[in-house]
């Protein structure tokens, strides 16, 4: 059964630092993987969705990578803001449409 | 624009009783997935469906149940409301695209359980 972990479970960072959140998975034949940010009482909004056969995928300040060898995604998110402020979290697409989600990185940027 | 929306967004009831949670899209997508938030646990997947009078079992499906006779909607029924069926709910959906597919996901309804 696939496992997703993500570390640290919470994030501390002042503004304009750049960060990288973790994602970790025990089974490498994945066909996507996809970042979602979560606000306080809200839905889930996609982020950035990599295909099994891209290393990396780019949308203004964020970055994710994917190592499927090392069961490994990173979300990198430059000069941090307040407004990105939220709980991010990764989940794995591995057949029948269904992902499999991580717990979540709860990010606090401090102004 | 295309979008999934949940209704009721926040409905408390007691326990025993019959409560459907709505979810609709206007993605026009295939598959649709109804999920259960609670600390400590993440996202699990409650029921889901590839189609028109498709359904299947999720991860947590005892107690809940699910039809479909559209496209849009996918309404999650609660037989008989427990306590511990307190939790937020999460309706998404996503295409049919080969090995690719991004999910879309809606507001989300908060039930309570007294």
């Amino acid at each position: 059964k696939q496992e997703v972990t993500q570390i640290p479970a919470a994030l501390s960072v002042p503004e304009g630092e750049n960060l990288v959140l973790n994602c970790s998975f025990t089974d490498s034949a994945i066909y996507n993987l996809q970042w979602f940010r979560q606000d306080p009482g809200k839905g889930l909004t996609s982020l950035l969705l990599i295909q099994s056969s891209q290393r990396e995928q780019t949308s203004g300040r964020l970055n994710a990578s994917l190592d499927k060898s090392s069961g490994r995604s990173t979300l990198y998110i430059a000069a941090s803001q307040p407004g990105d402020s939220a709980t991010y979290l990764c989940a794995l697409g591995a057949g029948s449409y269904q992902l499999t989600f991580g717990k979540g990185t709860k990010l606090s940027v401090i102004p | 624009d295309a979008e999934i929306t949940q209704s009721p967004r926040h409905k408390i009831t007691e326990t025993g009783r019959q409560v459907t949670l709505a979810c609709h899209q206007t993605w026009n997508h295939n598959n649709m997935f109804w999920y259960r938030q609670d600390l400590g646990h993440g996202l699990r997947l409650i029921h889901y469906s590839y189609g028109v009078h498709d359904t299947n079992k999720g991860e947590v499906s005892d107690g809940y149940s699910v039809s479909r006779s559209n496209t849009e909607d996918l309404p999650l029924t609660l037989e008989s409301a427990a306590s511990s069926q307190t939790s937020v709910y999460f309706c998404a959906s996503s295409e049919s695209r080969g090995q690719i597919y991004e999910q879309y996901f809606g507001p989300g309804t908060r039930l309570t359980v007294t």
